[in-house]
């Protein structure tokens, strides 16, 4: 059980295109879903936190105008990257818990996004 | 703002050895701390989780211990196999409960 995927797994686009990255929970819903970016070996760091049905909360530093996320239903979260640039070139990657039950998360197998 | 540091970017073992990882922390000590094993061009999976007032958690060759008062813990997998070889990262628990701040890693590589 808690199976968190994503797609695309990588993508490649020119600069100054937008990115449409997708991120579903497979076996149970989820009112909280996590993005994180991860530059080569690097750790993780939170992008932004989406909530079902309200505004994703961005951590200090994330331009919310250039990764837009939506969180329009209680299995699917979406992160947009606009205008992207060579600098956003990244691994991507969503996670969601099991609101209620503990604090682990689940995470997605990562979209490795190239920006050309 | 929480700092988390893990020993050592990589660490080499003998297979059958125990790996020993550590993960320091700074300021608060977190409600939670977990830790995430993660492959290369993969998502993090969840290993184990220990709570602040718990002092050690087992899962079959995984044990975490969880000083409060060092603000550390200790991560062993014990008989190490070429299969563990990974990046074990540590993550706390942070302001909101369900947010997660990660260690830097550290990448594990077992020898036969």
């Amino acid at each position: 059980g808690a199976v968190v995927s994503q797609h695309p797994s990588w993508v490649i686009c020119k600069s100054g295109t937008s990115v449409k990255i997708e991120c579903r929970s497979l076996d149970f819903q989820a009112t909280t879903m996590f993005w994180y970016r991860q530059f080569p070996k690097q750790s993780l760091m939170l992008m932004a936190t989406s909530n079902e049905g309200s505004k994703a909360t961005y951590e200090q530093g994330v331009e919310k105008d250039k990764f837009l996320i939506n969180h329009a239903s209680l299995t699917l979260s979406t992160l947009t990257v606009t205008s992207a640039h060579p600098e956003d070139s990244s691994f991507y990657i969503c996670s969601a818990n099991l609101q209620g039950f503990s604090y682990e998360q689940y995470f997605g197998p990562g979209t490795r996004l190239t920006v050309t | 703002s929480q700092k988390i540091e893990q020993n050592s970017e990589a660490l080499n073992i003998q297979e059958g050895k125990t790996a020993t990882l550590t993960c320091n922390y700074t300021n608060y000590s977190p409600a939670y701390l977990q830790w995430y094993r993660q492959d290369p061009g993969r998502g993090p999976v969840f290993l184990l989780l220990i709570r602040e007032n718990e002092k050690e958690k087992r899962k079959e060759r995984l044990k975490v211990t969880f000083d409060t008062t060092l603000k550390q813990s200790l991560f062993h997998i014990t008989a190490s196999q070429p299969a563990d070889s990974a990046t074990y990262l540590c993550a706390l628990n942070t302001g909101t409960a369900s947010k997660l701040t990660f260690g830097t890693g550290t990448r594990l590589q077992v020898t036969l």
